[in-house]
């Protein structure tokens, strides 16, 4: 089954420190992988994805990824955190039904806390 | 352009009683999404539509229906209502952009369910 596993629940990083939130893959075929960001009381919002081409995808408010094939892994990254980035994180992997219909799984969430 | 948006925000029910939440979206998208996120779960999808007058099952849709009205909108009713459905109601939408590729899923703000 195509699942993504975030394996930190939370992430503390002082403020102007570089930051980085795990996330690992299982798929077969070639992955198309995700990230959203959750603040409080809102849904969920984009902010990037890697679909093919470059490892490095940048993506919204200064965040990249770095979508590593051998091991299996897309972390998000950012080099210089700010308060405003604290918030619940979610790595999320495209599943493609029998019809060719798209669903996301997504990790259990990474609570990041950017300590001023 | 308001995306996609949700009613009601707050709902409180109580065991055995019946809710339809109501999801719309403005951005001509035709894949629909039910998602519910619980703590240290993610989120994880009940129902989703990929186009109009389709629905299909996704990772938890015991105790579910749902309704695909028109291209704008994707209801999700509860039956009768159990405790294990409190949690936190997230719609989403996409796009096909052709080549087997979709568009990121835009969110909606969330409906916050207790069932007593």
């Amino acid at each position: 089954a195509q699942s993504v596993a975030q394996p930190e629940d939370q992430v503390n990083v002082a403020e102007g420190n570089p930051l980085t939130v795990k996330c690992t893959y299982s798929v077969s075929g070639n992955p198309y992988l995700f990230w959203y960001v959750q603040y409080p009381n809102r849904g969920l919002q984009f902010l990037l994805k890697y679909i093919t081409g470059d490892n490095l995808v940048k993506g919204s408010y200064g965040f990249e990824a770095e979508f590593n094939k051998s091991q299996t892994s897309f972390h998000l990254k950012k080099p210089s955190a700010l308060v405003s980035d604290s918030a619940l994180y979610f790595c999320a992997v495209r599943v493609l039904s029998n019809f060719g219909n798209e669903k996301l799984t997504f990790g259990t969430g990474t609570r990041l806390t950017i300590i001023p | 352009n308001a995306g996609v948006t949700q009613t009601p925000k707050f709902q409180v029910l109580k065991t055995g009683q019946s809710m339809t939440l109501q999801c719309a979206q403005d951005m001509n998208h035709n894949s629909m999404y039910w998602y519910r996120q619980d703590p240290g779960m993610g989120l994880r999808l009940i129902y989703y539509s990929a186009s109009e007058g389709t629905t299909d099952k996704g990772e938890v849709p015991n105790g579910y229906n749902v309704s695909r009205l028109n291209k704008r909108e994707f209801s999700l009713r509860l039956e009768s209502a159990a405790p294990s459905q409190t949690s936190v109601y997230f719609c989403a939408s996409t796009s096909f952009l052709g080549g087997g590729i979709y568009n990121e899923q835009f969110f909606g703000p969330g409906t916050r369910l207790t069932v007593l």
